[in-house]
């Protein structure tokens, strides 16, 4: 079946390391997308991407880094600079009609991950 | 920017109960989707719901454009519709073509 796989579900870390959380997707969707939840809020915009080669930053791109090689994979590195990085991060994905606002998202399971 | 506003924030049901949950936004918009987070966070698309009305078994959707607002109808509620509901937009105006989120209903359904 189709998805968007996220590796590792549960992530824990050190301060001061760097992690970086997998995306993988094989909708041979185009665009792609982390956000970040935490307790009791909305989701909030790391980064996009809407093609190979090429990605944007959200809302809130500080202390965070991406990567869009290929077009199934999106990993996001969560830099020792994200001052508070503890939070469950969700990737997703949706076809790129030449307008992205009319495509529905997709999501991954999710990554938590916990910084200590 | 467009603000997104849903209520109510918490709803708790018993099993078998109707609801309905409403989503505001204040500027037109061409895309409007329906997502379901389960406790577990797992995020479902429900509905893809810019205008118009959509079922899907015992759930459906109205999204009024003129009015700015969408509806998100759940019949006959069960256990596994417990979670948390989030309406999202893209505005039609200008060049930002990020989902808006709202922050979500809570509806715990008890049996």
């Amino acid at each position: 079946d189709g998805g968007i796989t996220q590796s590792p579900k549960y992530l824990f870390r050190k301060e001061g390391q760097n992690v970086t959380l997998s995306c993988e997707q094989n909708l041979n969707h185009d665009a792609m997308y982390w956000y970040r939840q935490d307790p009791g809020q909305g989701l909030r915009l790391i980064y996009y991407s809407q093609i190979v080669n090429d990605f944007q930053k959200g809302d809130i791109a500080e202390g965070y880094s991406v990567s869009r090689e290929k077009k199934e994979s999106f990993p996001l590195t969560v830099t020792s600079a994200q001052k508070n990085p503890t939070a469950f991060y969700l990737c997703a994905s949706s076809i790129r009609t030449g307008n992205v606002k009319n495509s529905p998202l997709h999501f991954g399971n999710g990554t938590r991950l916990t910084v200590t | 920017g467009i603000q997104v506003e849903q209520s109510p924030p918490d709803l708790i049901l018993q099993e078998g109960a109707n609801s309905t949950l409403r989503c505001n936004f204040s500027d037109s918009v061409n895309n409007l989707q329906w997502f379901h987070q389960n406790p577990w966070g797992q995020l479902i698309n429900l509905f893809y719901i810019p205008s118009g009305t959509k079922q899907n078994g015992r759930l459906s959707a109205t999204t009024v454009a003129t009015e700015r607002y969408s509806l998100l109808y759940i019949s006959s509620s069960q256990t596994t519709d417990s979670g948390v509901y989030f309406c999202a937009v893209v505005a039609n105006a200008g060049n930002n073509r990020k989902l808006i989120w709202g922050l979500g209903t809570s509806l715990a359904v008890n049996p």
